[in-house]
């Protein structure tokens, strides 16, 4: 029934490991994006992809490496993680780029 | 980023209207208004949007005023369960839908 899942729900790790988080999508939505939400619980867009293909890449540290093997994926790979990653990640997905968006419920990294 | 302002926090009586405001002033003619809302610990729920003209679904209300400059939602009959952070987003009409969230309004409903 879930229409956009990610996996895992909560993550910690030390800082400098690598961690990927996944996100899959139901609804057959051809646009899928990734937030971060710090913990002032500003919500900011990383990146979107629209059919496999990346539409917007919002100034993110090319540690952060979105990667979608199809339209109903969109994985989000983190190289040599920091202090300051630490937050929640959403994604989200939309029928095309105007639609509203339906976003996951985040997966909480913890950087100790 | 943001180009909307809500005020921080509000409170609403359980079964009464909450409205709630969001200036928009600097809005061009192309940009949509967004409602989104975020419930503790969930991913943000859309709710409504329009472009000039008021708006009506199953969720809610969103009135524009006449210039574009405001907007205010409405819940008709607020219940415990929409109490959660509301966002006012305004987006251009283009081809990369970039919602630019601000710090949006904490509605608390109270029994």
């Amino acid at each position: 029934d879930t229409a956009v899942s990610q996996t895992p729900k909560y993550l910690v790790t030390q800082m400098g490991n690598d961690k990927s988080i996944k996100c899959e999508q139901n609804l057959g939505h051809d646009t899928m994006y990734w937030y971060k939400q710090d913990s002032k619980k500003f919500l900011k867009i990383m990146f979107s992809y629209n059919n496999k293909e990346l539409i917007i890449n919002e100034t993110v540290p090319n540690r952060f490496s979105p990667k979608s093997p199809d339209k109903a994926h969109l994985n989000l790979h983190i190289n040599s993680l920091e202090l300051g990653d630490s937050a929640v990640y959403f994604c989200a997905s939309s029928q095309d780029s105007h639609q509203p968006q339906h976003f996951g419920d985040g997966t909480r990294l913890s950087i100790l | 980023d943001a180009k909307t302002t809500q005020p921080p926090s509000m409170d609403c009586a359980e079964g009464r209207a909450a409205n709630l405001p969001c200036n928009h002033s600097t809005i061009s003619g192309n940009e949509y208004v967004y409602w989104y809302r975020q419930i503790h610990s969930q991913g943000p729920q859309y709710i409504i949007h329009g472009l000039k003209n008021n708006e009506t679904n199953e969720m809610a209300s969103l009135i524009i005023t006449e210039d574009r400059k405001s907007s205010t939602l409405i819940l008709p009959h607020a219940t415990l369960r929409d109490t959660a952070v509301y966002y006012c987003i305004v987006r251009v009409a283009d081809n990369f839908n970039k919602f630019y969230f601000g710090s949006g309004t904490k509605l608390n409903v109270k029994p």
